[in-house]
């Protein structure tokens, strides 16, 4: 049983469109990550969210950590083909004892 | 700065076989990661190391796999034997430190398949 649940498993969306995938777990964490994974790549950190409703931006995407600190989204938008990948989300319960427990990963195909 | 190495990258194997992955983590790195990600999942911690000692190894089946860091630099993973559902892609991620705030570079991983 995995500790963070992502969904959807698979988004595939046409070139231009818009994507949102979600994070979500009954546990509270300190801070919560999201890595892009390419094939034959190990995964490479976006943005760590600290604060229960923090947002922050990165180009095209958006990423939200929940009041409760126990679920995050990532909003991709205007999706291009370079953001095809394995997306996933990690969290960490203990500010001090720095371990992560990573979600299955949402794949993400846009198509030109 | 060179990122976190492994080798090999590809490993083919019997049930029963050995194998054992080579990890060179980013200079300077105290924190050092063995994580299995299998075809579907996300990664899942094997072993944490802290210079050359362990931190964390309470998910690693310990009848088949051993790791260790001489020297607290490079590091070995060995499985011994192997079984089917070992087939996996095994990352090896290292940082500055242990605590929140020091981010995690992942290695391109050794993909292993046992038959």
């Amino acid at each position: 049983t995995q500790l963070l649940e992502q969904s959807p498993q698979f988004l595939s969306i046409q070139e231009g469109e818009n994507l949102t995938v979600y994070c979500n777990s009954s546990s509270v964490f300190s801070s919560l990550q999201w890595y892009r994974q390419e094939p034959g790549e190990g995964p490479v950190l976006l943005v760590t969210v600290v604060t229960g409703g923090e947002v922050k931006k990165l180009k095209r995407l958006t990423f939200q950590f929940g009041d409760a600190r126990k679920d995050s989204s990532l909003h991709i938008t205007a999706a291009q083909p370079g953001d095809t990948g394995l997306y996933l989300c990690a969290g960490d319960k203990k500010p001090n004892d720095y371990k992560l427990s990573f979600g299955a990963g949402t794949t993400v195909t846009v198509r030109a | 700065e060179a990122g976190v190495a492994q080798s090999p990258r590809y490993k083919i194997i019997e049930k029963r076989q050995s194998v054992a992955f080579w990890c060179n983590p980013i200079s300077g790195h105290a924190t050092l990661y063995w994580y299995q990600q299998i075809l579907g999942q996300g990664p899942k911690l094997l072993i944490q190391f802290q210079n050359n000692g362990v931190v964390d190894d309470s998910q690693l089946p310990k009848d088949r796999f051993s790791a260790e860091r001489l020297k607290g630099v490079d590091s070995t993973l060995k499985i011994q034997p192997a079984k089917l559902e070992d087939s996996a892609v095994y990352l090896c991620a290292s940082s500055r430190s242990g605590l929140a705030g020091h981010e995690q570079f992942f290695g391109p991983g050794t993909r292993l398949t046992v038959l």
